[in-house]
């Protein structure tokens, strides 16, 4: 059972052209989103969040939108450039009646290309 | 201010031996976090830790294992190894527990390839 997802397994671009990955989730009891951006043979590295209570959070060049009522959620990076080429992970995390989980549920990823 | 750190950075072990795998958070966090990557397959949850106790667990065997120190680094234990746990083990930390805003932050991860 998929809860998050991103149907794209990989974007290319030109550099200074946007960039949008997209993600999917079906549980509406996540609360809080985040994407993370991973080269090969390293951990992921956080880039951005949004809770469910704001629909766009704006971070230099990455902006995060969420729409609650669709449930998608995508990432914008404006303008594109050669080194954020890499594979870009959506994570959900959401609240039992007990809780915080502590679990990220992440999408299988996107990998974005970068074309100079 | 130094990540989270991850020893060893490769371990090779062959099936039915027991791995052991480390992780220091970064300073301040209390919380420790570990998933899993296997080839082809996304991060998925395994254990998290806060305190010292184990605060939730995903699907995974009970020969998944772990502990928390008291300088809150920690511990993961694989026993009993099987070909399909050759994957890319991942630690994170995080500063807030209990609250919605969970960011986590992982280190460079443990390749665990079992013959």
């Amino acid at each position: 059972d998929q809860q998050v997802k991103q149907n794209s397994p990989s974007l290319s671009v030109q550099e200074g052209r946007i960039s949008i990955l997209n993600c999917d989730y079906t549980n509406s009891m996540f609360d809080y989103f985040l994407w993370y951006k991973k080269y090969p043979a390293e951990g992921p590295t956080f880039l951005i969040s949004i809770s469910s209570i704001k629909d766009k959070n704006e971070d230099g060049r990455f902006t995060v939108f969420l729409n609650k009522s669709a449930k998608h959620l995508s990432l914008h990076i404006v303008p594109s450039q050669p080194g954020d080429s890499a594979v870009y992970f959506c994570a959900a995390s959401g609240s039992t009646g007990s809780g915080n989980t502590g679990k990220l549920i992440f999408g299988q990823g996107t990998t974005l290309q970068v074309k100079p | 201010e130094a990540g989270v750190t991850q020893s060893p950075t490769h371990l090779i072990k062959t099936r039915g031996q027991q791995a052991t795998l480390r992780c220091s958070p970064i300073s301040g966090h209390t919380s420790v976090y570990w998933y899993q990557q296997a080839l082809g397959l996304g991060l998925q949850f395994l254990l998290w830790y806060d305190e010292g106790e184990e605060r939730n667990r995903g699907n995974f065997p009970p020969r998944f294992s772990g502990r928390q120190f008291p300088n809150y680094s920690s511990e993961l234990n694989v026993n009993a190894l099987e070909l399909e746990d050759s994957a890319l083990y991942l630690c994170a930390s995080s500063l807030s527990v209990g609250g919605w805003d969970n960011e986590q932050f992982f280190g460079p991860g443990t390749r665990l390839t079992v013959l």
